[in-house]
């Protein structure tokens, strides 16, 4: 156990619909990142947070948003949603901001689009 | 364009042979780390490098950082069952820039 909670573990939902996933970071980690894992693009950095502000972005698309909150926890936005959205989607923390500092990542929520 | 890229993308070998996998990049990265990830669970950090020729040991896996950094290799000796898993490589260019994952070895040790 990571330490990081995801919520929901599984999602089920229509194209065009709007969900949002939900992570809490692990106790004292001030920095959460969002990925999306697919089969043939693998592991994608979306966006990283840290103590509320927006850090780093990487290949989050238009229709994604994300959010952290004072109690640092963060929500994952996705809208007007696509087959192609369909994935893993893994939140993870980390005590700050850089690299180098372990991720923990949490148990993913498996977002399946039909 | 893939930055990391990671070879072989999937092996399978006997328990107790040695291997070796790759993760190479045109790009020069601050650092990186090594990660396994099993069926329907996150990733786990193995390793983080950050000094161009650095070796770290764990047990039975080594990992060297390139002397340019812009490669990494991970080399399992005695390899077991338990070492089954999807190995990720991951860098960033600068402790502020966004973190690119390699799409991973896929490694399966036969008993």
């Amino acid at each position: 156990d990571s330490g990081v909670t995801q919520t929901p573990k599984h999602l089920i939902t229509a194209t065009g619909q709007r969900v949002t996933l939900r992570c809490s970071p692990r106790s004292g980690d001030l920095s959460v990142y969002w990925y999306q894992q697919s089969l043939d693009q693998g592991l994608q950095f979306l966006i990283q947070y840290y103590n509320g502000e927006e850090r780093a972005k990487g290949n989050i698309l238009e229709r994604f948003s994300a959010q952290q909150f004072p109690d640092l926890h963060s929500e994952l936005n996705l809208s007007s949603l696509e087959l192609g959205d369909s994935a893993l989607y893994f939140c993870a923390s980390s005590v700050a901001g850089a690299l180098i500092y372990e991720q923990y990542f949490g148990p993913g929520t498996r977002l399946t689009v039909t | 364009t893939q930055l990391l890229e990671q070879s072989p993308q999937f092996l399978s070998i006997q328990e107790g042979e040695n291997l070796t996998v790759y993760c190479n990049s045109s790009s020069v990265f601050s650092s990186l780390q090594w990660y396994r990830q099993e069926p329907g669970e996150g990733p786990v950090l193995l390793v983080t490098v950050v000094t161009g020729g650095e070796v770290k040991k764990l047990k039975r896996l080594t990992f060297q950082f390139g002397d340019a950094r812009k490669d990494s290799s991970l080399h399992i000796t005695a390899a077991q069952p338990g070492d089954t898993g999807l190995y990720l490589c991951a860098g960033a260019k600068s402790k502020d820039d966004k973190i690119i994952f390699g799409k991973g070895t896929r490694l399966h040790i036969l008993p």
